[in-house]
């Protein structure tokens, strides 16, 4: 089983929110981990979003809109990526990492349709 | 602003060894309290990170690639270079550098990702 799982695909339509889960295997405690996001179009290097430990650690790439925030649902052991006020602009694939067992980890990406 | 471009030949032989280069421009490797990092990204593996360096050369390697992989920095160039021995077409990527910040408390030695290159594309093929 991966170390971090993310849905293949959401939908979701302008003006709306959307969350986007990366889900970490079994006995991976998302509570010890900070979560990296990061968004990807087609032909460009993935970029930075932004990180989330806590609210009391966590920090905004540079230049990215206070529409993407980080969270965390300790319940179902996963990290959270809300977009709030979806823009055609935010369609692309999305990413999650964090660093586990002395290596970067990434999941297998989210790709974000707004229609 | 600070720029990363990778370079490097687009075709490599399976077994022989790939070779590539990130030039860092708009800001200096040496002295930084930057890290530098390697990731690949292929259709069938996703997003894998190869290894990080500082810019006095401490390295820290995916222990899934360890065996192959080796990092410099050429401070005098401004330049990073990656060398992946005994390729296959499992290696077929394309191959990001990046930079990784220093981190600010003892949990660890750097954060993740938050500046990438363009990437350049690598071909595995006789």
């Amino acid at each position: 089983q991966a170390v971090l799982t993310q849905p293949s695909s959401l939908s979701a339509s302008p003006g709306a929110s959307a969350s986007l889960t990366c889900t970490l295997r079994s006995g991976v405690n998302v509570g010890t981990y900070r979560i990296y996001w990061y968004q990807q179009k087609p032909g460009s290097p993935p970029q930075y979003l932004l990180k989330y430990k806590s609210d009391s650690d966590k920090q905004q790439g540079s230049g990215v809109p206070s529409r993407f925030s980080g969270s965390k649902d300790a319940s179902a052991n996963a990290g959270i990526l809300l977009i709030s006020g979806l823009q055609s602009e935010d369609e692309a694939d999305y990413y999650c990492m964090i660093w586990h067992n002395s290596a970067w980890v990434f999941g297998g990406g989210t790709k974000l349709t707004v229609l | 602003q600070l720029q990363l471009q990778e370079s490097g030949p687009g075709l490599v032989k399976p077994s022989e060894t790939l070779s590539l280069t990130c030039t860092v421009s708009g800001g200096s490797i040496s002295g930084s309290t930057y890290y530098w990092g390697w990731i690949r990204q292929s259709p069938g593996k996703g997003l894998e990170w190869i290894g990080t360096i500082s810019y006095s050369g401490n390295t820290y390697y995916n222990p899934s690639l360890e065996s192959r992989v080796t990092m410099s920095v050429e401070t005098s160039k401004n330049q990073l270079s990656l060398i992946l021995s005994s390729v296959t077409v499992a290696d077929m990527a394309v191959y990001y550098c990046a930079r990784q910040d220093r981190c600010s408390d003892g949990g660890c030695v750097f954060y993740g990702m938050d500046l990438w290159g363009q990437g350049t594309t690598v071909t595995v093929s006789s």
